[in-house]
């Protein structure tokens, strides 16, 4: 009965990849969003998605691309894997804004 | 100046001891505050939120934000092992975007 459930918890793959990570939540919040943590802890939003309608697009490159199929899935395509990639991708959802519940993280990993 | 300044540690403590934890941001549309802890190869979860100058209680967590100062704390009495984590600072500017904005967080260690 997890909340924010991400797949897969582990990725390694080499550059130059195309690579998706799933995000579903069974809260019943109508937003959802990515996170990127570096490797020194440092959390910064991404993308967010209000009732499947991107609201939140931040200074992204073009390679990361949300796909939101329904209110409880949000999932993010990176197309180009490079090696700065890699990181911890946090899924998260809310009922409205602030108080949002995270996913434990994928680990991306470029080799 | 970056908006969120936050000492990333490590701090490290005997058991029982009151800690405290800080935060400085530099923009003052931030309106919403609250406090993250992130376990180990875990998502950050929400432990206190407030709109508010002044202080916020919630068991042995207190948070305290100083909008004149912009500045917020989290002390947390009577230090236990298991809240040994990171303690991530969060701002937000309004409650309907979403968009939090995070400080580096703290890398706290309770020592039995």
């Amino acid at each position: 009965d997890t909340a924010v459930s991400q797949t897969p918890k582990y990725l390694v793959t080499q550059m130059g990849n195309d690579k998706s990570i799933k995000c579903e939540q069974n809260l019943g919040h109508d937003t959802m969003y990515w996170y990127k943590q570096d490797s020194k802890k440092f959390l910064k939003i991404m993308f967010s998605y209000n009732n499947k309608e991107l609201i939140i697009n931040e200074t992204v490159p073009n390679r990361f691309s949300p796909k939101s199929p329904d209110k409880a899935h949000l999932n993010l395509h990176i197309n180009s894997l490079e090696l700065g990639d890699s990181a911890v991708y946090f899924c998260a959802s809310s009922r409205g804004g602030v108080a949002q519940h995270f996913g434990d993280g994928t680990r991306l990993s470029i080799l | 100046q970056k908006e969120v300044e936050q000492d990333p540690g490590p701090l490290s403590v005997p058991e029982g001891a009151i800690v405290s934890l800080n935060c400085t941001y530099s923009n003052s549309a931030f309106q919403y505050f609250m406090w993250y802890r992130q376990y180990s190869r875990k998502g950050p979860e929400l432990l206190m939120y407030t709109y508010s100058s002044g202080n916020k209680e919630d068991g042995r967590f207190t948070a305290q934000v100083d909008k004149s100062s912009k500045y917020i704390s989290l002390f947390i009495r009577d230090s236990q092992p298991s809240d040994s984590a990171t303690y991530l600072c969060a701002w937000a500017v309004s409650s309907n975007t979403g968009k939090l904005i995070f400080g580096q967080g703290t890398t706290l260690q309770v020592k039995p």
